[in-house]
């Protein structure tokens, strides 16, 4: 069946650092993939989101693009806040779904 | 907007008791509400869909007996754990969509921990 793997946390990073967080999907035909944030007492929110291969998807300073050859669809961010301190899970949906299928999620910690 | 709560954010029972969750829209009517479960280090995995006035579906696995969802308005979706025992102790999420949104496009709730002795 379908299933989405993440890295495992928490990843703890300074200030100003490069952030990766690798997903990786399992699905047969076209998913849609995207990223969530959770933020400390706050239900999850949609970050990016991005509907067929090599499209990517941007928000707030992460992107994602979707690698079909690879199954991949890692988030980035070229200099990280304090604020970024949240869980960030990966998730597909297929086509004319609502159903999400979550990755475990992984635990953000950004020091000054 | 699309802002959804959940009541209560943590609740304790002893076991054999049933436990209510709560699940509102605050800003909008939603169309379709979902319920989520979360175990410690994992994902979270669907475990029902409801919509407004009609039987939620269950996925596959989840007794239906055991969680009674009842959506009987456009802004509530009630989740209840039935004679609760500690193996449903968990983190339990819902979420809403609503019409004009894109069909995956989910508005969360900040979830509801509940311990069960």
């Amino acid at each position: 069946g379908d299933s989405v793997t993440q890295m495992e946390g928490p990843v703890t990073l300074s200030e100003e650092a490069f952030l990766t967080i690798n997903c990786t999907y399992t699905a047969t035909g076209y998913p849609s993939l995207f990223w969530y944030v959770q933020y400390p007492g706050e239900g999850l929110q949609l970050l990016l989101k991005a509907t067929k291969a090599d499209d990517k998807g941007s928000n707030k300073g992460f992107e994602a693009t979707y690698r079909k050859e690879t199954t991949s669809f890692h988030l980035e961010k070229g200099s990280v806040q304090v604020s970024d301190s949240a869980v960030y899970f990966c998730a597909l949906s297929r086509d004319s779904s609502y159903k999400l299928i979550f990755g475990s999620g992984t635990r953000l910690l950004v020091r000054p | 907007g699309a802002v959804v709560s959940q009541h209560p954010s943590w609740v304790i029972c002893k076991s054999g008791t049933s436990v209510k969750i709560e699940c509102r829209s605050l800003d909008f009517q939603a169309t379709t509400m979902f319920w989520y479960r979360q175990f410690p280090k994992q994902s979270l995995m669907l475990m029902a869909t409801s919509n407004e006035g009609s039987k939620a579906t269950y996925e596959q696995g989840v007794e239906k007996d055991k969680f009674l969802i009842n959506h009987a308005s456009l802004t509530l979706s009630t989740l209840t754990v039935t004679s609760a025992h500690p193996e449903d102790s968990s983190f339990y999420i819902c979420s809403a969509w609503t019409s004009g949104y894109s069909y995956n496009e989910q508005f969360f709730g900040p979830g509801t921990r509940l311990t069960v002795l």
